[in-house]
């Protein structure tokens, strides 16, 4: 059991590019989520996803797009990257709901110069 | 709007002792709470939740209290051990809506 598995592990991006970040979980859970981390703060929810095929806003949500077309797999997609986004992110995963234990996985660290 | 603050964004303890992580919360409605232990490089990781029907949770050296009425709660750690150093973050959640996380509190226990 790998759990919840993010790549790459860091990235720097210029301003106006764009690049995914992939998530997979091997747990068979339904709700998964992506957060971002800015230093000094906590982690602030990005998007979530309750199942295949359904993904809903979270706190922060503009400049980024996501997907789920699976179970396993929910990408996180930034277009048009710029300074505002550098931050760690993480993806996490739980069975049910926001009550669950999420589980993390180890988190992108992306610059954007 | 921080609605869940960690006053604290460091705390140095000696091994063996208690190490006490706060944490204050303005919602009121908000039912459920949790601390998560992050070590570097590494995703956060469950470590113990308290609901607010309750006062007190308590798991080997992990204790959690909650003061509903002074919005108020901490994470006591007993007896503080060198791999406890994490960066420990308190999350509280309204029914039915995401996690609200703190800045998260440095914790050192120094041998």
């Amino acid at each position: 059991n790998a759990g919840v598995t993010q790549t790459p592990k860091f990235r720097i991006l210029k301003i106006g590019q764009s690049m995914t970040l992939q998530c997979t979980q091997d747990m068979n859970h339904n709700y998964m989520y992506w957060y971002r981390q800015d230093p000094g703060m906590g982690l602030k929810l990005i998007y979530y996803s309750v199942g295949a095929g359904i993904t809903d806003k979270g706190e922060v949500p503009n400049g980024y797009n996501v997907s789920r077309s699976t179970t396993e797999d929910f990408p996180l997609r930034l277009e048009l990257a710029a300074p505002s986004q550098t931050s760690v992110y993480f993806c996490a995963s739980s069975y049910r709901g926001f009550t669950d234990t999420q589980y993390f996985g180890p988190g992108t660290r992306l610059t954007v110069l | 709007d921080q609605q869940v603050k960690q006053n604290s964004p460091s705390l140095s303890v000696q091994e063996g002792r208690i190490s006490i992580l706060n944490c204050d919360y303005t919602n009121s409605m908000f039912d459920y709470f949790l601390w998560y232990k992050k070590y570097p490089a590494e995703g956060p990781t469950f470590l113990i939740s308290i609901s607010s029907i309750k006062d007190k949770n308590e798991d080997g050296r992990f204790t959690v209290f909650l003061n509903k009425s002074a919005k108020h709660l901490s994470l006591h750690i007993v007896p503080s051990q060198p791999g406890d150093s994490a960066v420990y973050f308190c999350a509280a959640r309204e029914l039915g809506s995401r996690l609200t996380f703190g800045e998260g509190t440095q914790l050192t226990v120094n041998p």
